[in-house]
């Protein structure tokens, strides 16, 4: 069946430096690859989000890259502040009518 | 512009009960997903509405059953609750791509 995996499960980096998640998914079919970010005791937000026809995709400190062939993704987040701290969780969806299959999500620390 | 808003937030109820919650999408949106967050995981998908009718479902038992309205809110029911439904509830309201999550419903059975 349709799976995400996600990868590490805990994060920790230094503040200013950057951290990258990397998810892998086994549908085929998939060709929107939204992230969330979710906050203790909060909804899960979306941070970024990247379609099938691009390879990457940049928003400020953030940004995805998606390689098909392999069937995977991975956010990275550069000059890394303290309020990156979260759980993040990478998705896969073949599209507009499809639900959305979401990761097991990655605890982030942010050291000082 | 409201987002999405669920209620109500927090919930006790015995093993046994049904239980009831409810969303209202946000504004425009015609798509209402539902997940289960257990502690410390994922999302897991439960069912989509779209025009009153479930439009996918995942690998949840009959116990789990929904609705959507005209107004496209949407409720989630459960009967029979065991342990193990424990959670975090979240609805999820989209219209194209990309889905607004709301707080969530907190249920916890006991």
């Amino acid at each position: 069946g349709e799976n995400v995996e996600q990868h590490p499960s805990t994060l920790s980096v230094q503040e200013g430096d950057s951290a990258v998640i990397k998810c892998t998914y086994s549908d085929s079919a998939s060709n929107y690859f939204p992230w969330y970010k979710q906050e203790l005791g909060k909804r899960p937000q979306l941070i970024i989000d990247i379609r099938s026809n691009v390879g990457e995709k940049k928003d400020q400190r953030i940004a995805v890259t998606l390689n098909k062939t392999a069937k995977h993704f991975s956010l990275h987040i550069t000059e890394t502040q303290p309020e990156d701290s979260a759980v993040y969780f990478c998705a896969a969806s073949r599209g507009r009518d499809d639900k959305i299959i979401f990761g097991k999500g990655t605890r982030l620390h942010i050291l000082p | 512009d409201a987002g999405v808003t669920q209620s109500p937030t927090h919930l006790i109820k015995t093993r046994g009960q049904q239980v009831t919650l409810r969303c209202s999408p946000k504004s425009g949106h015609d798509t209402v997903s539902w997940y289960q967050q257990a502690l410390g995981q994922g999302p897991q998908f439960i069912f989509q509405y779209y025009e009153e009718e479930e439009r996918q479902r995942g690998n949840f038992p009959d116990r789990f059953s929904g609705h959507q309205f005209p107004n496209y809110s949407s409720e989630l029911n459960v009967n029979a609750l065991l342990l193990g439904d424990s959670a975090l509830y979240l609805c999820a309201s989209s219209l194209e791509l990309g889905y607004t999550f709301g707080s969530g419903t907190r249920l916890t059975v006991v």
